[in-house]
């Protein structure tokens, strides 16, 4: 099976831009999760989805949004960027169930200027 | 709010040492414990998780609920055991959200 896929792989933005990344879990799997990894802050989870709903949210502003879709890929947005969100943005798809296996994508990397 | 501690940033040994990565984690419920590694230009990926009581790669963990631990450990490190390695949790019962330490760069010397 393909691994999970994460489109594009950078992007540069500036301050007060809003960007939308888009993850694409392995076929089968149906919880897309969301992490922001910075050197200071390390690995912070975002949020998840399962069947297109929002299961969990980690604790970040409102500016950072997700959603899925029916064919379980998904997608993040950040809107009003700030320079604090320059950081890697991984995704990761479990089959389904809690407390699964994920695999990871290979992040997208967001520069804000 | 559960909480994973790794205190060590950096371990350097050499090849055929023995080496161990410290996890304590804080968690009121029970909790589900893995390991994730990163090689090299490689992406996030599970090594072990302590429901599956398995030996990959030569390491094992044990999950010391008395202490709060989940450390890893290996009796010979290897070259290509060089890479960073992530202590994570998630809740039971609570989706697939994971919370990590910080990480352990590991470096296994010639």
């Amino acid at each position: 099976k393909a691994g999970v896929t994460q489109t594009p792989r950078y992007l540069i933005k500036t301050r007060g831009q809003q960007v939308t990344l888009s993850c694409s879990p392995i076929s089968g799997h149906r919880s897309v999760s969301w992490y922001q990894q910075t050197p200071g802050q390390g690995l912070q989870f975002l949020f998840e989805y399962f069947s297109e709903t929002q299961r969990n949210k980690g604790n970040f502003p409102g500016r950072f949004s997700g959603r899925q879709f029916s064919n379980s890929r998904s997608e993040m947005n950040v809107s009003t960027l700030e320079l604090g969100d320059s950081a890697l943005y991984l995704c990761a798809s479990s089959p389904s169930g809690t407390s699964d296996t994920q695999y990871f994508g290979p992040g997208t990397r967001l520069t804000v200027l | 709010a559960q909480r994973v501690t790794q205190p060590e940033k950096l371990l350097s040994v050499f090849k055929g040492a023995p080496v161990e990565l410290k996890c304590n984690y804080s968690y009121s419920g029970s909790p589900e414990l893995f390991w994730y590694v990163q090689y090299s230009r490689q992406r996030l990926q599970l090594l072990l998780r302590h429901i599956s009581r398995e030996s990959i790669k030569g390491f094992t963990a044990d999950l010391n609920k008395g202490e709060t631990s989940f450390h890893l450990k290996k009796p010979f490190a290897q070259e290509e055991d060089s890479a960073m390695y992530y202590c994570a949790l998630s809740e039971r019962a609570a989706g697939n959200k994971l919370t990590f330490g910080g990480g352990t760069r590991v470096l296994v010397k010639p």
